[in-house]
């Protein structure tokens, strides 16, 4: 357990759907991320909330949309995803933003698009 | 960010020392080296971090050559349950994190 916990753990979707993943913090932490693990690929970094705010976006294609309501918590939105999305999608977060402190990360979210 | 350079796979007999080696012959004054590592089909999780000095914590211990071009993680007594792929990570702050191919490392009984 790391203090960072993610819902569902596994989500089957078709290209029409639209649904959301959830991630939470218990650590009192100041910065989230949203990472994408493809099989057999490197992390890519997605997005940065730094104090709720966005702060970096990768490039990433509007069909995923994050929210940061608070600092414990992180939401991403999915709309008409399409199958070579479908990864293995990880949260995390970390205490300060611009320090050096390590980042905790989720079990993630294992994501099949249909 | 500097770029770091890590063999694709190393094996290690249960009980030894697991040495991982990692390369950053471009790293800045200002930038840590973190080591991650990553079991199958779960989140990476943070091993140790440093700047200059050696460090050991409860995991691992993490060497740096003295020019910073070079460190390596040990991990004392590998166990099957340290079978994972190892990142190593430099970076001037935690909050944005560069996740190469990394190191697998599989403990053979």
């Amino acid at each position: 357990e790391t203090g960072v916990t993610q819902t569902p753990r596994h989500l089957v979707m078709g290209m029409t759907n639209k649904k959301s993943l959830k991630c939470e913090q218990h650590l009192g932490h100041n910065a989230m991320y949203w990472y994408k693990q493809s099989a057999k690929k490197p992390l890519e970094l997605m997005f940065v909330y730094n104090f709720k705010e966005q702060t970096e976006n990768n490039s990433v294609p509007s069909r995923f949309s994050p929210e940061c309501p608070n600092s414990s918590h992180l939401f991403l939105h999915l709309h008409t995803l399409q199958p070579e999305d479908s990864a293995l999608y990880l949260c995390a977060s970390s205490l300060d933003p611009l320090g050096v402190d390590e980042q905790f990360f989720g079990p993630g979210t294992r994501l099949t698009v249909l | 960010d500097a770029k770091t350079t890590q063999p694709p796979s190393m094996d290690c007999a249960e009980g030894r020392a697991a040495n991982l080696p990692c390369n950053h012959s471009t790293i800045s004054g200002n930038e840590y080296v973190y080591w991650y590592r990553q079991i199958h089909s779960q989140g990476p999780q943070y091993i140790i971090h440093g700047l200059k000095n050696n460090e050991t914590n409860e995991m691992a211990s993490l060497i740096i050559t003295e020019d910073r071009k070079s460190s390596t993680l040990i991990l004392p007594h590998a166990t099957l349950r340290d079978t994972a792929v190892y990142y190593c990570i430099v970076r001037a702050g935690a909050n944005n994190l560069f996740f190469g191919t990394g190191t697998r490392l599989t403990v053979i009984p």
